[in-house]
């Protein structure tokens, strides 16, 4: 099945230090999501992004939705040890008058404290 | 916020016997929910769309009478993984469109991991 590139793919943290993930695609898309899982639980919203260029902060967390509308970015400023889980993009597909969202690869975080 | 179940949250099986998994919308109607598929360290893959009233619509590569979906009613998707083998053992999610708030924001059900012996 298709998926969007993220990366990086995993990486490993100083408590309080900042953290940039990205998520790529050939294709165009409408809306960006981005998630975070944690074990053995369903991923839960982060944010929300639904305009190219658009900017949005959650707290400690900021996203911003690609000019091309190819890409987006996640930051998380001044880490801290829940901050620990995967990390996915997704984008919205509306292909036929109905939709459907295309998960990225994901980003496991680790915070060392 | 909306919240979505999912029921067994774990269950065993022996190869060859068939095994329901549901999805149900506490607090809203769904006319639409989505089941997705998850390997261990892996992304989340779309398997098929649950339509309410209608059948459901299947991604590329998965079998329809291997992974029967049924939309029984705003509240419920049931997936049946039917004569399940070992490689079906994986995560299985399910997700309903937000209600009434932000555009695009799905909820997710807490998942069910299945094992097929």
């Amino acid at each position: 099945g298709q998926q969007l590139n993220q990366s990086p793919q995993s990486m490993f943290i100083q408590e309080g230090e900042d953290v940039s993930m990205n998520c790529t695609s050939s294709s165009i898309f409408n809306t960006w999501l981005w998630y975070k899982q944690e074990p053995g639980e369903g991923p839960v919203l982060l944010i929300a992004l639904y305009k190219a260029g658009e900017l949005t902060s959650n707290g400690r967390l900021t996203a911003q939705f690609g000019i091309t509308r190819k890409d987006s970015f996640l930051n998380i400023s001044a880490s801290i040890p829940s901050d620990v889980g995967i990390y996915f993009c997704a984008g919205k597909r509306t292909p036929s008058g109905t939709y459907k969202y295309i998960f990225g690869t994901g980003t496991r975080l680790k915070v060392l404290a | 916020g909306a919240v979505v179940s999912q029921h067994p949250s774990r269950v065993i099986c022996k190869s060859g016997t068939s095994v329901k998994i549901e999805c149900r919308s506490l607090d809203f109607q769904a006319t639409t929910m989505f089941w997705y598929r998850q390997f261990p360290k892996k992304s989340l893959m779309l398997m098929a769309t649950s339509n309410e009233g209608s059948k459901a619509t299947y991604e590329q590569g998965v079998e329809k009478d291997k992974f029967l979906i049924n939309h029984a009613s705003l509240t419920l998707s049931t997936l049946t993984v039917t004569s399940a083998h070992p490689e079906d053992s994986s995560f299985y999610i399910c997700s309903a469109p937000n209600p009434g708030g932000l555009t695009d924001t799905q909820y997710f059900g807490p998942g069910t991991r299945l094992t097929v012996l």
